[in-house]
């Protein structure tokens, strides 16, 4: 069974970089059939996706947070991390890694870790 | 404010059938698939339907969703008690480069 775990601190300094790492077990990071996501979810309200990354490095980034978002992986570790730069307080929410499912071209997200709550504050 | 609009809430009594649209555009619900998640109180988001009407194994045939033109549906049919939760559409997005985008979430609460 496949499973994401996200890791990382907790709080973050406004200004600073938030830095998180999914790990994934039950499968391989490198199939091609896949690509790897964030999405975060602020206190009470809804999804936003981040960004997705492939095994080979390829990017997507929303466009919103692009100049903030690096997207990297780690296909030794079957690790991929996020980092965002010059947090807010508008930066404070569950921070969910997620599966992008390719299959046959029916996109979606079908697995995801439990999430780990990053607040900003100093 | 999200691109994809939900009603923000919606009930229902048990063994009712309930509806949850989710309005995009042509850049994204008008050209893409749809994808449902169940979000459960304190849990993270779990997949219900994806492309447009596909249930993932193990998703009770009492959910169904349904796409026509820039809209999209979610229907589930005789409500439980543990279907109580927030309800989120997705589609990817053509517009800029290409980006994923959520629905703002809908609470449905079984009375």
């Amino acid at each position: 069974q496949l499973q994401l775990q996200e890791s990382g601190p907790g709080l973050v300094k406004p200004s600073e970089t938030l830095s998180l790492t999914c790990t994934v077990s039950g499968g391989s990071i490198s199939s091609s059939s896949y690509y790897w996501g964030w999405i975060r979810q602020p206190p009470g309200k809804g999804l936003e996706w981040i960004g997705s990354i492939y095994y080979s490095g390829s990017t997507y980034y929303n466009p919103s947070l692009k100049s903030r978002v690096t997207i990297s992986v780690d296909t030794s570790k079957n690790q991929f991390s996020l980092k965002l730069s010059s947090v807010t307080a508008a930066d404070t929410a569950v921070y969910y890694c997620a599966r992008l499912n390719l299959l046959w071209l029916q996109i979606h997200f079908d697995y995801w870790g439990q999430g780990t709550l990053v607040t900003v504050s100093s | 404010q999200s691109v994809l609009t939900q009603p923000p809430s919606a009930s229902g009594t048990p063994g009712q059938r309930v509806t949850i649209s989710c309005s995009g555009s042509s850049s994204n619900i008008g050209s893409n698939t749809v994808n449902w998640y169940q979000q459960l109180p304190g849990t993270a988001p779990k997949l219900l339907i994806y492309s447009n009407n596909q249930r993932p194994s193990g998703v009770p045939d009492r959910f169904s969703g349904s796409k026509s033109g820039t809209s999209a549906s979610l229907a589930i049919s005789g409500l439980q008690s543990e279907d109580e939760a927030d309800y989120y559409c997705a589609a990817w997005d053509d517009s800029l480069n290409g980006f994923w985008v959520f629905g703002g979430g809908t609470k449905l609460t079984v009375l």
